[in-house]
């Protein structure tokens, strides 16, 4: 598959639960990118890597757990959510940070904490 | 405070009219603005940059740094338009984009 996929598609977490979401590019990109989308806030970015290392990290609360192993996957490991963060979680790639503003997006994991 | 403001969430126009979507910014240093777009079903995608002031799909948008805006516009609008649409700013330095909440645009028949 091309471009930018993720899994699972849709997901349904009690709070006290662990579970993990994946995001794989096909893109030879080098950076990737952690969004939130809820419906009341702008699209928030969490995470960000480059070259596998971490560059950013948006004030974002420690029971997300970001891992990029290698420049083409990137994971967000969720233990002891809220229902608050039930949300649409977007994965996006760019060539580099350079290229920031090119991001290509994945069609997103919709996290429903009970 | 870096910020973009989309001040409509919903805009509807009929087919054949123009259509302008607002996108003001917050920001002191020298401003990058975007526009990505979201069709129904379908990823969300670079649309226009505005720095290669180019015309995609008869969408335009200049950015008007005395009004911090950077408004998207075109002259006739498509049913294919219907879409939502998000503005985003570049915050140099931090390599990173901000968006706005985003506006959804509804093309009637």
């Amino acid at each position: 598959e091309t471009g930018v996929t993720q899994t699972p598609r849709h997901l349904v977490m009690g709070m006290t639960n662990k579970k993990s979401l994946k995001c794989e590019q096909h893109l030879g990109h080098n950076a990737m990118y952690w969004y939130k989308q809820s419906a009341k806030k702008p699209l928030e970015l969490m995470f960000v890597y480059n070259f596998k290392e971490q560059t950013e990290n948006n004030s974002v609360p420690s029971r997300f757990s970001p891992e990029c192993p290698n420049s083409s996957h990137l994971f967000l490991h969720l233990h002891t959510l809220q229902p608050e963060d039930s949300a649409l979680y977007l994965c996006a790639s760019s060539p580099g940070l350079a290229g920031v503003h090119e991001q290509f997006f994945g069609p997103g994991t919709r996290l429903t904490v009970l | 405070a870096q910020r973009v403001t989309q001040p409509e969430k919903l805009l509807s126009v009929f087919k054949g009219a123009p259509v302008e979507l607002k996108c003001n910014y917050s920001y002191s240093g020298s401003p990058e603005l975007f526009w990505y777009v979201q069709y129904s079903r379908q990823r969300l995608q670079l649309l226009l940059r505005h720095i290669s002031r180019e015309s995609i799909k008869g969408f335009t948008a200049d950015l008007n740094k005395g009004e911090t805006s950077f408004h998207l516009k075109k002259p006739f609008a498509q049913e294919e338009d219907s879409a939502m649409y998000y503005c985003a700013l570049l915050i140099q330095g931090a390599q990173k984009l901000v968006f706005g909440q985003g506006t959804r645009l509804t093309i009637n028949p």
